[in-house]
């Protein structure tokens, strides 16, 4: 059974930084491509970042670009979002997802909630 | 970018009757080297993270009741839910991913019962 399961989630104050974790099982995780997707309170979704099964290619959307890095490692089933100088407007559940192909996110963990506020 | 858009913003229909959401991409998604519509659509229930549900438009995910169907072409879409059943309460999303990997979600479509 495919699992991904997010950690590293919490309060944090303006300008700070989290790193969130996403562990994956039940696939092979170096076969696929991994993205991370966001949800502010209530709102809908937002894509943020992308890396490719390698990790030698890597994308953000414009709102995360220079403050967050997507990293993974292959040889412990997991992914990574670095998160610096974060913002008010960074409050969100953040999601990692399976890349099915050609961005088509057919498994999704369950969540992490990062709050930032002062 | 592309931007994508739904219609209604919300609908309450009766336990068996049909419902229909409809999606709008600012541009075409569809790839014409291969005739394929770069669209998703997703399910996301209170509390769960999305769900997907179909892609290319039209192929439903493994698993998915064939009660959910997609079709459209180009920049309009529909997302049809023949018979809604109380578990379908949810909202629905519909994403593009022609310009993958940096690819878009509408703003979501919220599904009641009647």
């Amino acid at each position: 059974e495919v699992q991904l399961v997010e950690s590293g989630g919490g309060l944090v104050q303006p300008g700070g930084s989290l790193r969130l974790s996403c562990a994956a099982s039940g696939f092979t995780f170096s076969s696929y491509e991994m993205n991370w997707v966001r949800q502010a309170p209530g709102k809908g979704l937002e894509w943020v970042s992308y890396i490719s099964s390698s990790g030698s290619t890597i994308y953000y959307a414009d709102s995360v670009k220079g403050r967050f890095t997507i990293s993974r490692d292959n040889a412990k089933n997991s992914l990574y979002l670095q998160m610096n100088s974060l913002r008010a407007e960074d409050t969100a559940v953040y999601y990692c997802a399976r890349d099915l192909e050609l961005g088509v996110l057919d498994y999704w963990g369950q969540g992490t909630l990062v709050t930032v506020s002062s | 970018d592309i931007v994508m858009t739904q219609s209604p913003d919300s609908l309450a229909v009766s336990l068996g009757e049909r419902a229909t959401i409809n999606c709008k991409s600012s541009q075409s998604v569809l790839y014409s080297s291969n005739n394929k519509n770069y669209l998703a659509w997703y399910q996301q229930k209170p509390g769960q993270p999305p769900k997907l549900l179909i892609y290319w438009a039209s192929t439903r995910e493994s698993g998915v009741p064939d009660r959910f169907s997609g079709s459209g072409s180009g920049t309009d879409f529909t997302l049809t839910i023949s018979s809604l059943q109380a578990e379908d309460v949810a909202v629905y999303y519909c994403q593009q991913y022609y310009s993958t990997p940096l690819f878009t979600f509408g703003p979501g479509t919220k599904v009641d019962i009647k």
